[in-house]
């Protein structure tokens, strides 16, 4: 089993829904919730990230962790086509050896007009 | 800052070839990280570096895979020889030191690898 399951999608939706993506883990060690969006044949690029539980929102993105249950989600308000993306959540716990990431396999969505 | 430099961007050689994939991280980063994408496995962390000292290396998938950090500018990571399953996307990523959110990683563009 992995440490991080992410359901791959893909996802369509329309322009101006609500998007839920979800993760969810099993290394209670973990801290750091991240989510990352990677475009086409791009890089990933840090989106939000969190510490421990609850929400945290950032226009019209908010993450929120649920440590009882180890299960992260990221919802867009108000979707668009430019967040036609894959995103990967990842997750961390600080080790005297530094910020070393684990990444979920990624959900690739697809905002349609 | 022109961001993690990844070189070359497209690399397609023939089976038992050597490859060498090359990195320049963000000036001032004090974190190397190589990673390996594919459709099926994701994003998986094959080895991490911290003021050019490798810390982790359980991600490299067997010793074709080597690695090296010889300056704070410069990581090679290196398949030797190469088979057709190494195809992948190969990125590099660098990260500065200190606290939280200390994890936030820049990725370069990727090295697209085809070995056939």
């Amino acid at each position: 089993q992995k440490e991080v399951e992410q359901d791959p999608g893909p996802l369509s939706v329309p322009e101006g829904a609500i998007v839920s993506l979800n993760c969810t883990y099993s290394n209670s060690a973990f801290q750091y919730f991240m989510w990352y969006r990677q475009y086409s044949r791009k890089g990933p690029e840090l989106l939000m990230y969190t510490y421990s539980s609850g929400n945290k929102e950032d226009g019209r993105f908010t993450a929120q962790v649920d440590k009882s249950s180890k299960y992260i989600s990221l919802f867009i308000r108000d979707s668009q086509p430019s967040d036609s993306a894959t995103y990967l959540c990842a997750m961390s716990y600080l080790t005297g050896g530094g910020n070393k990431l684990t990444f979920g396999t990624g959900t690739q969505l697809k905002v349609e007009l | 800052d022109a961001g993690v430099i990844q070189s070359p961007r497209h690399e397609v050689t023939e089976m038992g070839q050597e490859v060498t994939l090359r990195c320049k991280p963000i000036s001032g980063h004090d974190y190397l990280f190589w990673y390996r994408q594919t459709m099926m496995r994701g994003l998986e962390l094959l080895i991490y570096f911290n003021n050019n000292v490798p810390i982790d290396d359980s991600g490299m998938p067997e010793d074709r895979f080597s690695a090296k950090m010889p300056n704070a500018s410069f990581s090679t990571l290196k398949i030797q020889p190469s088979e057709p399953r190494d195809s992948a996307v190969y990125f590099c990523a660098s990260s500065p030191s200190g606290g939280p959110p200390l994890m936030e990683q820049y990725f370069g563009p990727g090295t697209r690898l085809t070995v056939t």
